[in-house]
């Protein structure tokens, strides 16, 4: 069965300090991999999107990594900022139709303190 | 910031009540999705177009239906809402996206999600 985890559930840090979000995922075949960031009641947005050859890709201040051999990626977001509190989701399509079908992670619930 | 918009954005009706949640887009996509989203839950998706005229049931069983007469337009409506319907609705459309990578053409399919619905049925 397709299916897409990420680790921790929820987090809570302080402003400016460094923090990593775990993804593991069984979908086979492999397409990419995508973290998308949702605001409370907003649609997810995309942050950074990895095919199976790309190890690590930045946008800023987030840094997501891919290892396709273990199935597993990151997100590493540097000096958090409050802005950054939102779920992280974590996506995974495989090639096995034309739709591309999108595997979906339940998320990280991220919290940034003053 | 993607041209997807999505009315309304918070609906609290009754039982029993038909509603239509609306969704468009201006920026040409054929494919276009709805997903269903409970609290701490990953998406759902319960309906998706190709295309003008073509819509399909998602992996998600859900009682809405959807029409795509126009590409831009993708509304979704429940004949006789329930609470069991209470949830957040997102719609989404793509396009193609090509990246060379390590030299070779890769493709993907690349979504847009809109701000969403909250729906509460009382």
């Amino acid at each position: 069965k397709n299916q897409v985890e990420q680790s921790p559930q929820s987090l809570i840090i302080l402003e400016g300090k460094n923090c990593t979000l775990q993804c593991n995922y069984t979908v086979s075949p492999f397409s990419n991999l995508r973290w998308y960031k949702q605001d409370t009641g907003r649609g997810p947005v995309s942050l950074t999107i990895m095919t199976f050859s790309e190890n690590t890709k930045s946008n800023g201040r987030y840094t997501a990594t891919l290892d396709a051999d273990t199935k597993q990626s990151s997100l590493h977001i540097t000096a958090s900022q409050l802005s950054d509190s939102a779920s992280y989701i974590c996506v995974v399509s495989d090639r096995g139709s034309t739709l591309g079908r999108l595997y979906f992670g339940r998320g990280t619930q991220l919290t940034v303190w003053p | 910031e993607a041209d997807i918009y999505q009315t309304p954005r918070y609906l609290v009706i009754g039982t029993g009540k038909k509603i239509t949640l609306e969704c468009s887009q201006t920026m040409g996509h054929d494919k276009m999705y709805w997903y269903q989203q409970d609290p701490g839950m990953e998406l759902h998706l319960i309906h998706y177009s190709y295309g003008v005229n073509s819509t399909e049931k998602g992996d998600l069983s859900s009682e809405s239906t959807v029409s795509r007469i126009r590409t831009e337009h993708f509304p979704l409506t429940l004949e006789s809402a329930r609470p069991s319907h209470t949830s957040q609705y997102l719609c989404a459309s793509s396009a193609h996206r090509d990246r060379v990578v390590s030299g070779r053409s890769r493709t993907y399919n690349e979504q847009f999600f809109g701000p969403g619905t909250r729906l509460t049925v009382l």
